[in-house]
């Protein structure tokens, strides 16, 4: 079946750091490949996406590129803000008969200090 | 304006007793969800309904019984609640048109805690 799989957090890291979080999947179709954010106290809400490979997803100062070849799907930002502290959560949506749900990894835990 | 509204956003009951939460959204997306998020944040899918048909069905105790009197609306009731029912329940909502790839849109989550 499909799987997420994401780097165990948490990720502590200094204003204006460099921040990657690794996210590779299992799929058994064609996935697309989202980034979920979520802050605390709050729901989900979409911060990038890619449907097909090669495709980069950006938003907000974060990007992932769709690596079919590593089924990977990164996210980064060049410099992070505190305000970045969140779970991010990598997801896939299978193509065809399952594509009605998303599948998502673990989540990881961002703070980012001052 | 709120695409995605679930209520209650706090549930706090005791064991046994049933209880239900509601989900609406004004997005005109054809495809609603529940999700479960665990205490170490784990999300789960629960169900999916299309057209308000029920799609997807995650081995769910048969506790769960969601409800979707139209597209809008997917409401989430359970019967019996026990301990491990504590957990965050989350609502979505997408649109299946263009292959399915569209994002889903969640709401804010429901806190369901049992004493």
């Amino acid at each position: 079946g499909d799987s997420v799989t994401q780097m165990e957090g948490p990720v502590t890291l200094s204003e204006e750091a460099f921040l990657t979080i690794n996210c590779t999947y299992t799929a058994t179709g064609y996935p697309s490949l989202f980034w979920y954010v979520q802050y605390p106290g709050e729901g989900l809400q979409l911060l990038l996406k890619a449907t097909k490979a090669d495709d980069k997803g950006s938003n907000k100062g974060f990007e992932a590129t769709y690596r079919k070849e590593t089924t990977s799907f990164h996210l980064e930002k060049g410099s992070v803000q505190v305000s970045d502290s969140a779970v991010y959560f990598c997801a896939l949506k299978d193509s065809g008969g399952s594509n009605y749900k998303l599948t998502f990894g673990k989540g990881t835990l961002l703070t980012v200090n001052p | 304006d709120t695409a995605v509204s679930q209520t209650p956003k706090y549930l706090v009951t005791q064991m046994g007793n049933d209880k239900s939460i509601k989900c609406e959204q004004n997005l005109g997306h054809d495809t609603m969800y529940w999700y479960k998020q665990d205490s170490k944040k784990f999300l789960k899918i629960m169900f999916s309904y299309n057209n308000k048909e029920l799609i997807i069905n995650e081995t769910v105790p048969n506790r769960f019984s969601p409800k979707s009197p139209d597209k809008a609306h997917l409401n989430l009731h359970i019967n019996s609640l026990e301990l491990g029912d504590s957990a965050v329940y989350f609502c979505a909502s997408s649109s299946q048109t263009g292959g399915g790839n569209q994002p889903q849109h969640f709401g804010d989550g429901t806190r369901l805690s049992i004493l």
